[in-house]
């Protein structure tokens, strides 16, 4: 089993939907990632998190340390919001990155 | 703003070459790390650094080396580039231990031909 797991795999969804994306973790951890990457590759970090709640325009990131879980949230989507979305956790133990398999967006206009 | 810069964005290398995969942060971590991300495995560490000069393998080392002369820089080198090291390279650094986050570069996609 994985020490990261994030749900679903692939979303497809319409323009304006809110969109949420779910990263549960088995593992102690001092921080969680959420990352962003779009068809092109290039890779973008978009929230740091170890507790409650951070928000940056139409993304809302949120975690429960004692349910061992994080979602990220998209308000109003749109197409360019379309991408791979990774979670990776800093294990406490090592603080080493935990990844999670990634969760691929689509949002159709 | 802190940065990650790795230093191409895209890289075409023939097989047999000797690559270079550059990494410079400016926000004086110790931390370096490299990753290789693959469809269906996600992202592997290849190698990381503690300090200067220092470096520990990750979990898929074979194939590649690392050099920290500075501590700003973390290299990444493959010796003789064959196509199954064809892949997205991701730099990472942090302040040690690591516990307070990790900043990330954008990523370099290699393929070797």
């Amino acid at each position: 089993k994985n020490e990261v797991e994030q749900s679903p795999q692939n979303l497809t969804a319409q323009e304006g939907e809110f969109i949420t994306i779910n990263c549960s973790y088995s593992v102690g951890i001092s921080a969680l990632h959420w990352l962003q990457q779009h068809p092109g590759g290039g890779i973008v970090s978009l929230f740091m998190l170890s507790s409650g709640k951070k928000k940056h325009g139409r993304l809302i990131a949120t975690i429960n340390i004692q349910e061992k879980h994080s979602s990220l949230h998209i308000t109003a989507s749109h197409p360019r919001d379309s991408a791979v979305y990774i979670c990776a956790v800093i294990e406490d133990s090592n603080y080493q990155l935990i990844w999670g398999a990634g969760t691929k967006l689509i949002i159709k206009p | 703003d802190v940065k990650v810069t790795q230093s191409s964005r895209y890289l075409v290398k023939r097989t047999g070459e000797k690559v270079f995969l550059e990494c410079v942060q400016d926000m004086d971590h110790e931390n370096m790390f490299w990753y290789r991300q693959d469809p269906g495995l996600g992202l592997r560490l290849i190698y990381f650094s503690y300090d200067v000069k220092m470096k520990e393998k990750g979990d898929i080392p074979e194939g590649y080396s690392v050099s920290r002369e500075k501590k700003e820089r973390f290299s990444l080198i493959l010796e003789s580039a064959s196509t199954n090291q064809t892949s997205m390279y991701l730099c990472a650094s942090s302040h040690f231990p690591g516990w307070g986050g990790y900043t990330f570069g954008s990523g370099t996609r290699l393929t070797v031909v």
